[in-house]
């Protein structure tokens, strides 16, 4: 069974700090994409990766795909309390579906 | 931006009865998915459908669970014979060309069994 394991689960910050939000697995995926879900909201794609050592920025955003593709990091730059959130993770499963990850919850203090 | 579209946000329902949940996907997408979360919970696959079949299911889709695609616009879910641990989002899904590049997710039906 593949597993994607996201630390940390909760992340309570200051506005302006920097965070870096990990998802781990024991499994190679095809590809990985990042969501964010806001409370009572479907997820909404942010990126998504395919090559292993891949690194794509979007705005503050850095995402990062390891070289093994078994995991990934989400960076953020000087955090704004717009950035609060459920941060996901999804790696490909076979040809049909997505697994998702077990999520950060985010909390940006103003 | 194009959107997928989910109907109702909220179903209440009985233990027992058949609850019938609505999606329509982005008008040029040819794959579709429904997921669930229980409160608290991960993102869980459940079905997806391409070319008016099914192409993969969990475990979770057992005999209770059915897609149909009944026209080119809407995908619907239907569970027929709803528990109490039915309770939970489901959330509708497509794609342009598979998962490769991710879906687009719509907001969720919020379905309680009570």
């Amino acid at each position: 069974t593949q597993l994607l394991e996201q630390s940390p689960q909760f992340l309570s910050i200051q506005e302006g700090e920097n965070l870096t939000v990990y998802c781990n697995s024991s499994s190679v995926f095809s590809s990985l994409q990042w969501y964010r879900q806001e409370p009572g909201e479907g997820p909404v794609l942010l990126v998504t990766v395919v090559t292993g050592g891949e690194v794509k920025k979007l705005k503050r955003l850095t995402f990062q795909f390891g070289d093994a593709r078994k995991d990934s990091s989400l960076h953020i730059t000087a955090a704004q309390p717009g950035d609060t959130g459920l941060y996901l993770c999804a790696g490909a499963s076979g040809t049909y579906k997505y697994i998702f990850g077990t999520g950060t919850r985010l909390k940006v203090l103003a | 931006e194009p959107e997928v579209t989910q109907t109702p946000s909220h179903q209440v329902t009985q233990m027992g009865q058949e609850v019938i949940l609505r999606c329509v996907p982005i008008s040029n997408h040819l794959y579709f998915y429904w997921y669930r979360q229980i409160l608290g919970q991960k993102v869980e696959f459940l079905v997806s459908f391409y070319n008016n079949e099914i192409s993969e299911k969990s475990e979770i889709f057992d005999d209770q669970f059915s897609v149909e695609r009944p026209d080119g616009s809407n995908f619907t879910l239907k569970i027929r014979s709803t528990k109490l641990e039915d309770s939970a989002m489901y959330f509708c899904a497509s794609s342009e060309e598979g998962i490769r590049y991710g879906y687009t997710f719509g907001s969720g039906t919020r379905l309680t069994v009570v």
